[in-house]
């Protein structure tokens, strides 16, 4: 079945890049997503990106989408302490009604 | 401000009771879904809703209910079959299943059983 795999932590200082990666394992995605969820609280959509673009970049996020690999990753230039927060990746096919999470990586941000 | 609400926030339930988690959205969106959290687990989905009075279950819907009689709602059931019960629950919608729009959350409801 479809599957959506991502490291559990991740830790960087402040002003620091971070690279959050994912991969995934259905070649008919279309959609890919990346969510960030605060403490207690629900999930934002940050950025999402087609399956037909291999870049796409929105302020501090770029990103990057490797579709031979099945890769994916969220690159947050100048990272804050108030970036800290757990980041989901998702995707979804055309057609059909399924969302696939990841299981999130959990970003600390040390000052 | 449109949005989703879920109530309540927190709730604890004793074994062997049944509790309902209420879903509401006033974003005039057709599919609705409710998912649980668990660490380390990622979002598991539970069941889900593409239009009024129809709904299907999804991965993990043993021990669960839904009903969806208005568009705007869809309250979660949390039944005393459900082994587990304790995580945290989110509710989400988006205008049309399958076209691969943005999927919005509510602010989750934590379930701890006693």
């Amino acid at each position: 079945g479809e599957d959506v795999e991502q490291s559990l932590f991740l830790s960087v200082r402040e002003g620091d890049s971070s690279v959050i990666n994912c991969t995934y394992t259905d070649s008919s995605s279309t959609y890919l997503y990346w969510y960030k969820q605060e403490p207690g609280a629900g999930l934002q959509l940050l950025t999402y990106i087609f399956s037909n673009m291999d870049m796409k970049q929105d302020q501090r996020l770029t990103v990057l989408l490797n579709k031979k690999d099945k890769h994916l990753s969220l690159r947050i230039a100048d990272t804050q302490t108030g970036d800290s927060a757990i980041y989901f990746c998702a995707e979804s096919t055309e057609g059909t009604y399924k969302y696939i999470f990841g299981t999130g990586t959990r970003l600390k941000v040390l000052a | 401000d449109g949005g989703i609400t879920q109530s309540p926030k927190y709730l604890f339930r004793k074994e062997g009771q049944n509790v309902t988690l209420s879903c509401e959205q006033n974003l005039n969106h057709d599919a609705m879904y409710w998912y649980r959290q668990d660490p380390g687990q990622g979002l598991r989905l539970i069941y889900y809703s593409q239009i009024v009075n129809d709904f299907q279950k999804g991965d993990i819907a043993e021990g669960y209910s839904v009903s969806r009689e208005k568009k705007e709602s869809f309250p979660l059931t949390v039944t005393s079959a459900q082994k587990n019960p304790t995580a945290f629950y989110l509710c989400a919608s988006t205008k049309t299943a399958g076209r691969g729009g943005e999927l919005f959350f509510g602010e989750g409801s934590r379930l701890t059983v006693l």
